[in-house]
Parts: structure tokens; C-alpha cells; sequence
């Protein structure tokens, strides 16, 4: 089944502590995304990669790393959280950048920064 | 930031009516428009999706109405069911540079049964 995964689904941690959400996909896709939802916000992304070992920051990158060392994988770090990072996160991907292909999402991570 | 700007935040509609999102958008040159659908504790999931040279497009009860000259685009959900209630979100894409979807801040449908 064509699908994205995340873990953990649901998170508590405290100030400072250094956390880690990963993303893997197995539909081959070139590009993945970081989005974070916040009521009334909508999704806004984090981070983006268009393939291996490139990434660039969407348009809420503070606080937040990313990495693309394989294709499958993008995971978002959380070098020292803090509670205004508290949301819920979606990774995403897609296969390039084409007008019409489909962006698949993960089942989301609930993070809450204590 | 180009903002898409996304009404109502929240819709409740009797079983059968018909519920409406709008979406407007500040900028022309974005060439795709989606809708997606997400169950609590679900991702969304793209639903229905037009392009800027369409004015309609219709798959079942979900019809995309879109107004390039207005910069408006809606969702018509016809013959509302209870399993419809959910999160919406709508979107634009842009082609300028890297492709980006932007969102809009989403509206909560509640079909009553």
C-alpha cells in the first residue's frame, strides 16, 4: 500500500529536550514536506527536500532541522523545543514537480512542548 | 506571504443540503487549485482539484466553482451525508521557482444526521 509514515503519532516532552519525528515513504517520491497545522493557521510548511541531500526552509523553518540522506526518509529535528512549537506536525510527499500530481500526507504527530 | 483566505471557519448543514467553502486568493499566477479532506486524526487528503482554464469541475456530490477574474474559488458539497463532516482545507499552487502549495486555514463541516 502507497502510503507515509510517521512516528511517533503522539509526543510529550519537556523544554530543551532534543527530539526527532521521522517520515518515511515508499512511493519513490522525489519531494517531501514538513507542514505544521495550528488552529486557524491552516498547514504551513516547515521544510521541503526535492531529492537527496537537498533541502530548503518553507516558511516557518526557526527551530526546526531536516535532513534528506535517503530518498525514503526525511526526518524533522527538534534541536531544543520549546512550547510555541506545540502543534500538530504532517510530513508530505509527492512525486516532483508537476501541476496536478498528487501530495500524500502522513497521519500526523501530535507534539506538545511542556 | 501570499495568503489564501479561506469561509467559513466552520459550517454546520442539515442531511441533503448543500454546504459551501469559499476560497480567495491575492495573487494570479498560481496554476492549481485542490481541495483536500481531512478526518480527525487523519492527513488530509487531496478531494477534488481544478486548474486556472476550468470554471467548473465536478466529481459526484463535490463540484470546484472557480472565478479567475474574481480570484475566487468554492466547494460545493450537494446532498451532504454525515460522513462528510471534516476539516477542509483548500489550496493554490505556484510554479514560480520550486513548486508550492499555500493553504487555506481550513473550515470544520459538521453534517447533522
Amino acid at each position: 500500500e502507497a502510503q507515509v509514515t510517521q512516528n511517533p503519532r503522539y509526543l510529550i516532552t519537556v523544554t530543551g529536550k532534543k527530539l526527532t519525528v521521522t517520515c518515511s515513504q515508499n512511493m519513490n517520491h522525489e519531494y517531501m514536506s514538513w507542514y505544521r497545522q495550528d488552529p486557524g493557521l491552516g498547514l504551513r510548511q516547515i521544510y521541503y527536500s526535492m531529492n537527496v541531500e537537498v533541502t530548503d526552509k518553507g516558511d516557518v523553518p526557526e527551530g526546526y532541522k531536516v535532513s534528506r540522506k535517503e530518498k525514503r526518509n526525511f526526518p524533522l529535528i527538534l534541536e531544543s523545543p520549546s512550547p510555541n512549537q506545540t502543534s500538530l506536525y504532517f510530513c508530505a510527499s509527492r512525486l516532483a514537480d508537476i501541476v496536478g500530481d498528487t501530495q500524500y500526507f502522513g497521519p500526523g504527530t501530535r507534539l506538545t512542548v511542556l | 506571504q501570499q495568503q489564501v483566505k479561506q469561509s467559513p471557519q466552520s459550517l454546520i448543514v442539515q442531511k441533503g443540503g448543500i454546504s459551501i467553502i469559499n476560497c480567495a486568493y491575492e495573487n494570479t499566477a498560481f496554476d492549481y487549485f485542490p481541495w483536500y479532506q481531512q478526518f480527525p486524526g487523519k492527513g488530509p487528503a487531496l478531494l477534488i482539484a481544478i486548474r486556472p482554464d476550468v470554471s467548473e469541475k465536478k466529481e459526484g456530490r463535490f463540484t470546484i466553482s472557480f472565478n479567475k477574474s474574481a480570484k475566487q474559488f468554492s466547494l460545493h458539497i450537494m446532498d451532504s451525508q454525515p460522513g462528510d463532516s471534516a476539516t477542509y482545507f483548500c489550496a493554490v499552487l505556484t510554479t514560480s521557482g520550486t513548486y508550492k502549495y499555500i493553504f487555506g486555514t481550513g473550515t470544520r463541516l459538521k453534517v447533522l444526521a
